[in-house]
């Protein structure tokens, strides 16, 4: 079955500092994945996505994602976050239908 | 606005009562979707349209619930003698074509409290 798995379900950070959230997902066909975003009080909106071609993918407000295919990863990145990025973030592949993970609640501390 | 509007923003109510809800999707968009989130979780599927068919229905939703998308543009989903289990935000989205570009457009949600 396809499946995706985020391996932080919190994570607590100060501004400035590197982000990295885990992603990795069960799939046998071809990969389509995505990152969405929840601010508070807002809807979920796509922050990046990856269909094919450069593995390294960047989206809005400084993310990034890297697909590995050996790995079924694709985690998101940030060199260096701010108080600004506290939401929720969700890893989706696309089977179809977005299959979502459980989500990582990311706290910036100013 | 031209997003996807869902209405009501929040219904509360018994045990047993049945409830409706709609999903206005982006005027173009063909597909529809049908998601669940509860607190801590990621959504989760429940249904999906194509115009007016419904392509995929979850195994794990109950015969109690039910979509409906009449004239391919707006949809309902009702949910007949609610359960407290049932309490959760109901998501709906939208998206063109299922193109390998698929991007779905999400509304702001219903929140349901079974009492």
């Amino acid at each position: 079955a396809q499946s995706v798995s985020q391996h932080n379900h919190h994570v607590i950070l100060s501004e400035a500092a590197s982000l990295e959230l885990g992603c990795n997902y069960s799939y046998g066909g071809t990969v389509n994945l995505f990152w969405y975003v929840q601010y508070p009080g807002q809807h979920l909106q796509l922050l990046l996505k990856y269909f094919s071609g450069d593995p390294l993918v960047k989206g809005i407000k400084g993310f990034e994602a890297e697909f590995i295919k050996s790995k079924f990863s694709f985690n998101l990145r940030k060199p260096s976050v701010q108080w600004s990025d506290t939401a929720e973030y969700f890893c989706a592949v696309y089977t179809g239908k977005l299959i979502f993970g459980q989500g990582t609640t990311l706290q910036v501390k100013p | 606005d031209t997003g996807v509007s869902q209405d009501p923003r929040h219904k509360i109510t018994k045990r047993g009562q049945n409830v409706t809800f709609r999903c206005d999707p982006i005027s173009e968009h063909n597909r529809l979707y049908w998601y669940r989130q509860t607190l801590g979780q990621g959504p989760e599927f429940l249904t999906y349209f194509q115009n007016e068919a419904q392509l995929e229905k979850s195994r794990l939703l109950s015969d109690r619930f039910s979509a409906e998308r009449p004239k391919g543009s707006f949809s309902t989903l009702e949910i007949q003698r609610t359960e407290q289990g049932d309490s959760a935000m109901y998501l709906c989205a939208s998206s063109l074509d299922g193109q390998l570009n698929e991007k779905l457009f999400f509304g702001s949600g219903t929140q349901l409290s079974v009492l």
